[in-house]
C-alpha cells in the first residue's frame, strides 16, 4: 500500500460547526504533515508529526487542532472556522524526517473545505 | 525574491512537444522534489533528486547542485500532462519542511 487516503473528500461547515479531516497511510512512515493550499497557490505548512508527537506548528490558530492518535493516522479537528479558512487540505507522510532520502513526502488527496 | 523560482510561470505546448520547466532555488538543499497536481486534485510526487538525473517514462528531472538549478522535461507531452508543476526544496534543516516554488502551469492542446 503506497498511498496516502484523505476522508471526506469534500466538506461544507458552518462557521459554528465542529468537524474533524481525517488522514491515513499504512507506509509505515513515522512523519505526517498537515498542509492548506488555497487556490492558485503552492501548499503551505500547518503542523509536523514525528513518531506520533507534534513536531512543527507554523503558528496556526488554536481553531485547528492536530491530533496523530497512532502511527498511521492523523485527524485535524475544526471548529469555529472562518470563511477564509475555506482551501484545500492535503495530508502528506514521509519515513522520517532526516535529510535527503527519507524525506520524500508522499501527498493525500486533499480535503476540499468550504467554509459557510 | 523568493527562496524558489520557477519558470515559466505558464506554458502552452502542442501535444508531441517536448517541454522544460526550470527550478532555481536559493538556499542549501538537501533534497529537491518535483510535484504534479492536476486541477482540483491532489498533489503527485514525481522525483525526488539529491543529485545527477532520474527518468521515469516520458519524464525527466535533472539537477546541478552547484548553479542550484533544476529542469523537469518531458517528452512527447500530452494533453494528460496538463497540471501544474510544483518544484520544491528540503533545506538543510532535520524536519524535512519544503519550501515550494509557485508553480508552472502546463497546458498541452492536442
Amino acid at each position: 500500500d503506497t498511498e496516502v487516503t484523505q476522508t471526506p473528500k469534500h466538506l461544507v461547515m458552518g462557521m459554528t460547526n465542529k468537524k474533524s479531516l481525517k488522514c491515513e497511510q499504512h507506509m509505515g512512515h513515522r512523519a505526517m504533515y498537515w498542509y492548506k493550499q488555497k487556490a492558485k497557490k503552492p501548499p503551505e505548512l500547518m503542523f509536523v508529526y514525528s513518531y506520533e508527537k507534534l513536531s512543527i506548528n507554523e503558528s496556526v490558530p488554536s481553531r485547528f487542532s492536530p491530533e496523530c492518535p497512532n502511527s498511521s493516522l492523523l485527524n485535524l479537528h475544526l471548529h469555529a472556522l472562518q470563511p477564509e479558512d475555506s482551501a484545500l487540505y492535503l495530508c502528506a507522510s514521509s519515513p522520517g524526517l532526516a535529510r535527503s532520502s527519507y524525506n520524500e513526502q508522499f501527498f493525500g488527496p486533499g480535503t476540499r473545505l468550504t467554509v459557510l | 525574491k523568493n527562496e524558489v523560482e520557477q519558470s515559466p510561470q505558464n506554458l502552452t505546448a502542442q501535444e508531441g512537444e517536448f517541454i522544460t520547466i526550470n527550478c532555481s532555488y536559493s538556499v542549501g538543499i538537501s533534497a529537491l522534489h518535483w510535484l504534479q497536481q492536476h486541477p482540483g486534485g491532489g498533489i503527485v510526487s514525481l522525483f525526488m533528486l539529491s543529485s545527477g538525473k532520474k527518468k521515469h517514462g516520458r519524464l525527466i528531472a535533472t539537477i546541478n547542485i552547484q548553479e542550484k538549478h533544476s529542469s523537469l522535461h518531458i517528452t512527447a507531452s500530452h494533453p494528460r500532462d496538463s497540471a501544474v508543476y510544483i518544484c520544491a526544496v528540503a533545506g538543510g534543516t532535520s524536519y524535512g519542511k519544503l519550501t515550494f516554488g509557485q508553480g508552472t502551469i502546463l497546458t498541452v492542446h492536442p
